[in-house]
């Protein structure tokens, strides 16, 4: 059981390139999210998924695409990458139960780099 | 908005000492909060949560103290030990959020030998 996976574990990316950004979770949980991580700031929701079909935009989702076709998987696609998107990605999950608290489990990051 | 933020950005404590990390939020309607700790290279990790009808909880080693009055909580961790050492942040929820987590921006814990 691997619980939350990303890849590729690191990318230097020429900006203006495409790039799209795994994330498999193998727990059966609803909700999938994505964040960036930058020195000083956290972490920061970039897109969200409470389940299956459907997204949503977090606190910083210019720039960013998702798309949630199953329960499992939640891609990020970065369309025309820009150097302000070098920064450690995580993608995570939780089992969102109704009415329940929401941890939060995460995946071990992917660290791009724009050029 | 709404944000989380901490205290002090570094705490160093020597090691077998007890560390207290302090959190303060600033939305009167967070109702769920959680501890997380990130290792160098990893992604966080759940430590402990506290519902906002409670007022402390203990895990193995951790507690957590939650004062709404004052819209703060801390993360107490007893006899640190060097596998403590990481950066250490705190996340809100509340009703109408969708749930979803705002996070502080996070205290860096060094254990001294």
């Amino acid at each position: 059981i691997a619980g939350i996976t990303q890849a590729p574990t690191s990318q230097i990316l020429a900006a203006g390139r495409r790039m799209t950004l795994r994330c498999t979770q193998d727990m059966r949980h609803n909700a999938m999210y994505w964040y960036r991580q930058d020195l000083g700031l956290g972490l920061r929701l970039i897109h969200y998924s409470n389940t299956a079909g459907t997204t949503g935009k977090g606190e910083v989702p210019d720039g960013y695409s998702v798309s949630r076709a199953n329960t499992d998987d939640f891609p990020l696609t970065l369309a025309s990458a820009v150097p302000s998107q070098t920064s450690v990605y995580f993608c995570a999950s939780s089992p969102k139960l109704a009415g329940g608290m929401n941890e939060q489990f995460f995946g071990p990051g992917t660290r791009l780099t724009v050029l | 908005g709404e944000s989380v933020g901490l205290h002090l950005p570094t705490l160093s404590v020597q090691e077998g000492d007890n560390s207290i990390i302090n959190c303060a939020y600033s939305n009167s309607a967070s109702d769920y909060f959680i501890w997380y700790k990130q290792e160098s290279g990893k992604g966080p990790q759940f430590i402990i949560d506290i519902r906002s009808n409670m007022d402390k909880r203990q895990g193995q080693r951790v507690t957590v103290l939650l004062n709404k009055t004052v819209k703060h909580l801390s993360l107490q961790i007893a006899a640190t030990q060097p596998g403590d050492s990481a950066v250490y942040f705190c996340a809100e929820t509340f009703p109408g959020s969708a749930r979803q987590l705002t996070f502080g921006s996070g205290t860096q814990l060094t254990v001294l030998p």
